[in-house]
């Protein structure tokens, strides 16, 4: 069974810019996440789909990130512009449902420097 | 809002030997999951084990087994005959099973070396 697949794993960007990170879920789940890992730190959600609909974008910083999960399967997260805190790795995860006891599987992440 | 605390930033055991991670969390819940990952450097989340709330019985994976005290609010993860290949950052997740259903608070995970 593929994985939760991500794209690209490496970006360098400068302060202002635009990037925008995709995510291909394992197939079949109706739950995408985005997390933000910054160095030394969990994981911190930023949303949450339940197939094209947003369960829980509470803390995504709506000013200048923006995602969307078109036909309910890949999806993107776009950061623009972008500012130097913003610098972490993107992890995107799926799960078959929104229910707590589903497990949820990682991509391996999208590493973000903004310079 | 859940809490998940991790105490301990840095553990290191010898191969072969056993080591026990800490995490507390802060809930006011009755019912939830708690779990923990294994980050190794390519940063890819591994579940390692999860333990339901509702179970008295503390969940075992092979060499993985929890210490699970509710009242407490502790869910320790030991490691047992520990390997190489088991270094890496752990991290301790709660998920609660009402609101959010299926959000994850993490805490700022426990660095394990292993020593050869």
């Amino acid at each position: 069974e593929a994985g939760v697949a991500q794209s690209p794993r490496y970006k360098i960007i400068e302060k202002r810019q635009s990037v925008a990170f995709w995510c291909n879920p394992i197939s079949g789940h109706a739950t995408l996440y985005w997390y933000q890992q910054i160095l030394g730190q969990g994981p911190k959600l930023l949303i949450q789909f339940q197939n094209n609909g947003v369960v829980d974008d509470s803390q995504l910083p709506k000013d200048r990130f923006s995602a969307e999960r078109l036909k309910g399967v890949d999806s993107t997260l776009k950061i623009q512009p972008a500012k130097l805190e913003d610098s972490a790795v993107y992890l995107c995860a799926s799960s078959l449902r929104t229910s707590g006891g589903n497990t949820i599987y990682f991509g391996e992440g999208s590493w973000l420097t903004v310079v | 809002a859940q809490t998940v605390t991790q105490s301990q930033p840095e553990m290191s055991v010898q191969e072969a030997e056993t080591v026990t991670l800490s995490c507390t969390y802060d809930t006011s819940e009755s019912d939830y999951y708690l779990f923990w990952y294994k980050q190794p450097p390519s940063r890819q989340m591994i579940l390692v084990i999860r333990q339901e709330a509702y179970k008295q019985q503390n969940a075992t994976e092979n060499r993985f087994s929890v210490n699970f005290q509710k009242a407490a609010k502790s869910f320790s993860l030991k490691i047992s005959d520990s390997q190489l290949g088991d270094a890496a950052m752990y991290f301790c997740a709660y998920r609660s099973l009402n609101t959010n259903a299926g959000k994850s608070t993490f805490g700022d995970g426990t660095t394990l070396t292993v020593k050869p």
